[in-house]
């Protein structure tokens, strides 16, 4: 079974700033996605970004990028010049084959105006 | 753009009673997933459908049941409700089933247990 660590369960930071979310997963599988997904005090989960295994190249979209390396495993997620809108809690979330995700405890980040 | 719809929103229940919860995935998905989320928690998987056939088993109780209908919406049968089992539900929904499809998530459905 794979599993997801996210290290950091509350960061804080100025807006405009840019601020780096860590997360690490274990697995056996070769091929797999890394997810990273936002949830708003709304309790909505949003999609950020993803990342398919077996692609070398980052992903990226608008003010956030990744950091995938396989070899350590580890998928960080870097939002550039952070937004009042970007508090949230953010999950960085596993999958293969056909299952369900895999959800990391979570990171409270806070944008601080 | 059509999103996951879940209803209803928000659901009281006396311990020991049951419940349904239902989702209507996005038009053309035929993969649902079901989610429960408890306070302060990370959302754990529960079951999943693809074409009205149960897909893939999380951790759903054996007082859960679930079934995807010829519309493709599904409900979510929580019986012998527990304190515990106060949570949000959510419901997700792809094109179908495998990891590179992306799963839409619903606004979830708000589960109280008194």
């Amino acid at each position: 079974a794979q599993t997801v660590t996210q290290s950091q369960p509350e960061m804080s930071v100025q807006e405009a700033e840019t601020v780096t979310l860590s997360c690490t997963y274990d697995t056996s599988e070769s091929n797999y996605y890394l997810f990273w997904y936002k949830q708003p005090p709304s309790r909505q989960m949003i999609l950020v970004i993803r990342q398919e295994a077996y692609k070398q190249q980052n992903a990226t979209e608008n003010r956030f990028s990744v950091n995938f390396q396989k070899a350590a495993k580890s998928f960080s997620l870097k939002i550039s010049d952070s937004q009042l809108g970007d508090t949230a809690m953010y999950f960085c979330a596993f999958s293969s084959g056909a299952d369900g995700l895999t959800f990391g405890k979570g990171t409270h980040l806070i944008i601080q105006p | 753009a059509a999103g996951v719809i879940q209803s209803p929103r928000h659901l009281i229940k006396e311990k020991r009673e049951t419940a349904t919860l239902k989702c209507y995935p996005i038009p053309r998905h035929d993969t649902v997933y079901w989610y429960q989320q408890g306070p302060g928690q990370d959302p754990q998987f529960l079951i999943s459908f693809y074409e009205k056939m149960q897909s893939d088993k999380g951790s759903i109780p054996d007082r859960f049941s679930a079934q995807q209908f010829s519309d493709y919406h599904s409900e979510l049968n929580m019986s012998s409700l527990e304190l515990g089992d106060s949570a949000l539900y959510f419901c997700a929904s792809s094109l179908k089933r495998g990891a590179y499809n992306e799963q839409f998530f619903g606004p979830g459905t708000r589960l109280t247990v008194l």
